[in-house]
C-alpha cells in the first residue's frame, strides 16, 4: 500500500512568487492534515480536511495561504505570494480517523530567499 | 505559547542502555498522547500511543509514561540500539473538536553510540 506523498521534495523560490504543494494521502483515508515545521522547531498544525471539506483551518498562518482538497482526494497548499519567514519544511498527513495517530509523508523543504 | 515542551534537544545514550525521552504539557484538555520518531529527510513515524485513562503503555523495547497530576510523559526505550537514533517528537491531542489536531513539541535528538 502507497504511504503518503508529497511532491515536490524540495523547492527553492523568490520572496513574492507562489508555490503550490501538493500532497497524496492513503486511499481512503478521509482525514487530511497540513504541518509545517520551521527553523527545526515544533511541528504545528496549519489545518485540517474531511474529505473535501475543511474541518480546521485554525492553523493556517494568513490569507497567503490557500488549502484545497477537490473531490476528496489529494491536497494542494498555495503560499501566494510567498515570503520568507514561509520557509520550512510541510508535511502532509492523512488518517482513517477524526483523532488519533496519523501517517505523515516526508514532507516539502520550502526555502524562500 | 507552546502546549507541548521537550526541553531536551538532545539525548546521547550508549548501546544497551536505557533511552528516557521526557515531555511536559500545559492544556488540561489533552487526553491522547503521541511519540513519533523521525529519521532526516523523512516524515515523522508513528511509535506509540497512550490515552489518559491509562498510565503505562509497553510496546516491545518502547514503553510510554503518563503522569496526569504532573501533566508529564515519558518514552522509555530499552534497551537502545544504534538504529534508534533520531528525533523524537511528542505529541498530543483532544477530544474537543478545538484540540483534535495533533501539538507537537519541539522534538529531542536521540543518538546511540555504539
Amino acid at each position: 500500500e502507497a504511504g503518503v506523498t508529497q511532491f515536490p521534495s524540495h523547492s527553492v523560490i523568490e520572496k513574492g512568487q507562489t508555490v503550490t504543494l501538493r500532497c497524496d494521502p492513503i486511499s481512503g483515508h478521509d482525514n487530511l492534515y497540513w504541518y509545517r515545521r520551521v527553523m527545526g522547531k515544533e511541528i504545528k498544525f496549519l489545518l485540517h480536511f474531511v474529505k473535501e471539506s475543511k474541518q480546521d483551518e485554525s492553523g493556517m498562518p494568513n490569507n497567503r495561504f490557500l488549502a484545497e482538497r477537490t473531490g476528496g482526494t489529494y491536497s494542494t497548499l498555495k503560499v501566494q505570494p510567498a515570503e520568507l519567514e514561509d520557509s520550512g519544511v510541510y508535511f502532509c498527513a492523512s488518517s482513517p480517523r477524526t483523532r488519533g495517530d496519523a501517517f505523515f509523508g516526508q514532507g516539502t523543504r520550502l526555502t524562500v530567499v | 505559547d507552546q502546549q507541548v515542551k521537550q526541553n531536551s534537544p538532545s539525548l546521547s545514550v550508549q548501546e544497551g542502555r536505557i533511552s528516557i525521552l521526557n515531555c511536559d504539557y500545559t492544556n488540561s484538555m489533552f487526553d491522547y498522547f503521541l511519540w513519533y520518531k523521525k529519521y532526516p529527510a523523512e516524515g515523522p513515524t508513528f511509535l506509540i500511543s497512550i490515552s489518559s485513562i491509562k498510565d503505562k503503555n509497553e510496546d516491545g523495547r518502547f514503553t510510554v509514561f503518563l503522569n496526569k497530576s504532573a501533566k508529564h510523559l515519558s518514552l522509555h526505550i530499552v534497551p537502545s540500539q544504534p538504529g534508534d537514533s533520531a528525533v523524537y517528537f511528542c505529541a498530543a491531542s483532544g477530544s474537543a473538536s478545538s484540540a483534535r489536531q495533533l501539538t507537537f513539541g519541539s522534538g529531542t535528538q536521540l543518538t546511540v553510540l555504539p
